[in-house]
């Protein structure tokens, strides 16, 4: 059974630093990852997808990477704001119990202070 | 396209009473998804369609939860019989399996069993 964990659980940073968010996976044989940000009370934005051939994604602030063997990844935010407060959630698609199954992590609360 | 929508956004209903949820996917996605979300988890997959088919069900999935997606395009997701631990976030989301099968998610319909 895939199993995802987050860590931080909780994370609070001055406005402007850099910080890495950590998903760990149980099962290596994964069809892909992808990273979310939820709003209180909303539902889940999209921020990137790893295919498990890859290595990392970048899309403006956010740099994602796998290490599929390792059954890690992380999510780097460059120069926060206070705008990324939010609830960030790694998903692991696949496993030994089939591709089609999606694991969600608990997820990191993200608070940035101006 | 308005991405995806669910409808009722939040219900309300006393124990015993049957519910019925909808999602529409983003047009041509022919993945879609339910999940549920309890307050300070992750979504837990309930299950999976492509096209009209079913393919994986969580074993969460009680026999008084069930599923349709007729048509391959919008679907269902009905609880009978409710409980009070049926009380929760209700999530959909969808991808295109032809593309990077990112999923994007929907607003969520809240529950409540009281």
């Amino acid at each position: 059974k895939q199993e995802v964990t987050q860590i931080p659980a909780a994370l609070s940073v001055p406005e402007g630093e850099n910080l890495v968010l950590n998903c760990s996976f149980t099962d290596s044989a994964i069809y892909n990852l992808q990273w979310f940000r939820q709003d209180p009370g909303k539902g889940l934005t999209s921020l990137l997808l790893i295919q498990s051939s890859q290595r990392e994604q970048t899309s403006g602030r956010l740099n994602a990477s796998l290490d599929k063997s390792s059954g890690r990844s992380t999510l780097y935010i460059a120069a926060s704001q206070p705008g990324d407060s939010a609830t960030y959630l790694c998903a692991v698609r696949g496993g030994s119990g089939g591709y089609q199954k999606v694991t969600f992590g608990t997820g990191t609360k993200l608070q940035v202070i101006p | 396209d308005t991405g995806v929508s669910q409808d009722p956004r939040h219900k309300i209903t006393k124990r015993g009473q049957n519910v019925t949820f909808r999602c529409d996917p983003i047009s041509e996605h022919n993945r879609l998804y339910w999940y549920r979300q309890t307050l300070g988890q992750g979504p837990e997959f309930l299950t999976y369609f492509q096209n009209e088919a079913q393919l994986e069900k969580s074993r969460l999935l009680s026999d008084r939860f069930s599923a349709e997606r007729p048509k391959g395009s919008f679907s269902t997701l009905e609880i009978q019989r409710t409980e009070q631990g049926d009380s929760a976030m209700y999530l959909c989301a969808s991808s295109l399996a032809a593309s990077s099968d990112t999923q994007y998610f929907g607003p969520g319909t809240r529950l409540t069993v009281l």
